[in-house]
């Protein structure tokens, strides 16, 4: 079966500029979780989505936000950028969302440059 | 404060040297541990999952066993392939959050 399909693979933009990453999650996935990774901070949660609702939120500014569609596919989107928003952004998904015991399956990440 | 703190944060293995990975945890329930291997530019491929004190979980190299209070993710006789990063993540129970630990890079020289 097809895997989590995370696009674009990488992405530079500049300070300021907004940007918008796609996550399409296994079929039959409900529920989809964003994650930041950076080599100082590791991999720190963003938000989970389940059934088109925010279910879980991280310790993130307004900046960051996401959505989720009737198809279970989610978009993050960031906007003025800064520096310190470069990082690998993860999507993860479940078929019951963060609590699943099953665990993650992890798409290839968006490798985001902001200069 | 729910906490997954892993060790060491690198580690350099001859072929065929033998070793232990090790991840500590501090939450208020389990619920369950994961274990995830990660490869430069790419997301963390599951590997193990355990549940409770005890447990252990094998696969080709690696074997995952359980404590109270720990984890670890045994390596016997690795090869260059294993090299890569290993993630640690508790599902806790009370919050049905998971936190994932800093992770160990792994480098493997033949």
């Amino acid at each position: 079966k097809a895997g989590v399909t995370q696009t674009p693979r990488y992405l530079i933009k500049t300070r300021g500029q907004q940007v918008t990453l796609s996550c399409s999650p296994i079929s039959g996935h409900r529920s989809v979780s964003w994650y930041q990774q950076t080599p100082g901070q590791g991999l720190q949660f963003l938000f989970e989505y389940f059934s088109e609702t925010q279910r879980n939120k991280g310790n993130f500014p307004g900046r960051f936000s996401g959505r989720q569609f009737s198809n279970s596919r989610s978009e993050m989107n960031v906007s003025t950028l800064e520096l310190g928003d470069s990082a690998l952004y993860l999507c993860a998904s479940s078929l019951s969302g963060q609590s699943d015991i099953r665990g993650y399956t992890f798409g290839s990440g968006t490798r985001l440059t902001v200069v | 404060e729910d906490q997954v703190t892993q060790s060491p944060e690198a580690l350099r293995l001859q072929e065929g040297e033998s070793s232990s990975l090790n991840c500590s945890y501090t939450v208020s329930g389990l619920r369950g541990l994961f274990w995830y291997r990660q490869d430069p530019g790419k997301g963390p491929e599951f590997l193990f999952t355990l549940y409770s004190a005890g447990e252990e979980k094998e696969k080709e190299r690696l074997k995952a066993t359980l404590t109270k209070k720990e984890s670890f993710l045994h390596i016997t006789a690795p090869k260059p392939e294993d090299s890569a990063t290993y993630l640690c993540a508790v599902l806790t129970s009370n919050t049905g959050k998971l936190i994932f630990g800093q992770g160990t890079t792994l480098q493997v020289k033949p």
